[in-house]
């Protein structure tokens, strides 16, 4: 049975920096089909994408956040770390890790998703 | 940077079916994904690699992506169905969301 779950700080206060963990279990960051992606979705808003770790430990950022972002793995905890600095209210919203499976032939799809953790940047 | 643009809404009746589109410059060249977010819930992967269903979706989803277009469909509508529904693809090793569709079942 696959699972992820976030956890971290639900209130952090602007300029600071964001550490978010998802703990996951039933797949091994390891295998070569293996990816842990980071979305998040401000309320009332859409899905953005972040991040994504893969089982090489190669890493992809998103475009517009790249130089806020670093993302690590420690396969042995089974852990994927997500950090994001100078925080601002705008980042608001609810964070997400999701595994995300290679199919091949360039397709990828997230098909497990973790709960959620809202983080609140307010001051 | 790539972008995937969907209808912000659609409107269907119970039974009837529901179309959503997904709209990028040569989409039908890349895969797409499309996922159903409830209110209050995560997402749920409903379609990947443009057709192909993960175990335990109803047959009543089914996806098809060509040219410009990637299209979700639903066939026979139901109450349950009410709910955001998002599309994904990748560009250049990252990933993109379209902005999602309302399905409204009225």
């Amino acid at each position: 049975q696959v699972t992820l779950k976030e956890s971290g700080p639900a209130l952090v206060k602007p300029t600071q920096t964001l550490t978010l963990t998802c703990a996951f279990s039933g797949f091994s960051l390891s295998t070569p089909t293996m990816r842990v992606s980071w979305i998040r979705q401000p309320p009332g808003k859409a899905l953005e994408w972040l991040a994504r770790i893969d089982w090489d430990d190669d890493k992809f950022y998103s475009p517009s956040l790249q130089t806020r972002l670093t993302v690590s793995k420690d396969t042995s905890r089974n852990h994927v770390v997500l950090t994001m600095t100078n925080m601002d209210p705008v980042d608001t919203a609810t964070y997400y890790c999701a595994r995300t499976y290679n199919y091949g032939s360039g397709s990828y799809a997230s098909d497990y998703w973790g709960q959620g953790t809202l983080v609140t940047v307010s001051s | 940077s790539y972008e995937l643009t969907q209808p912000p809404s659609v409107s269907v009746s119970p039974g009837q079916t529901a179309t959503i589109t997904c709209s990028g410059d040569r989409l039908g060249d890349r895969y797409a994904c499309w996922y159903q977010q409830r209110p209050g819930q995560s997402p749920v992967l409903l379609i990947y690699q443009d057709t192909h269903r993960p175990s335990g979706i109803p047959e009543r989803f089914s996806g098809s992506n060509s040219g410009n277009t990637a299209t979700l469909t639903i066939s026979g509508t139901q109450a349950m169905d009410e709910a955001e529904y998002y599309c994904q693809a990748w560009d250049s090793s990252t990933e993109v969301f379209g902005g999602g569709t309302k399905l409204t079942v009225l």
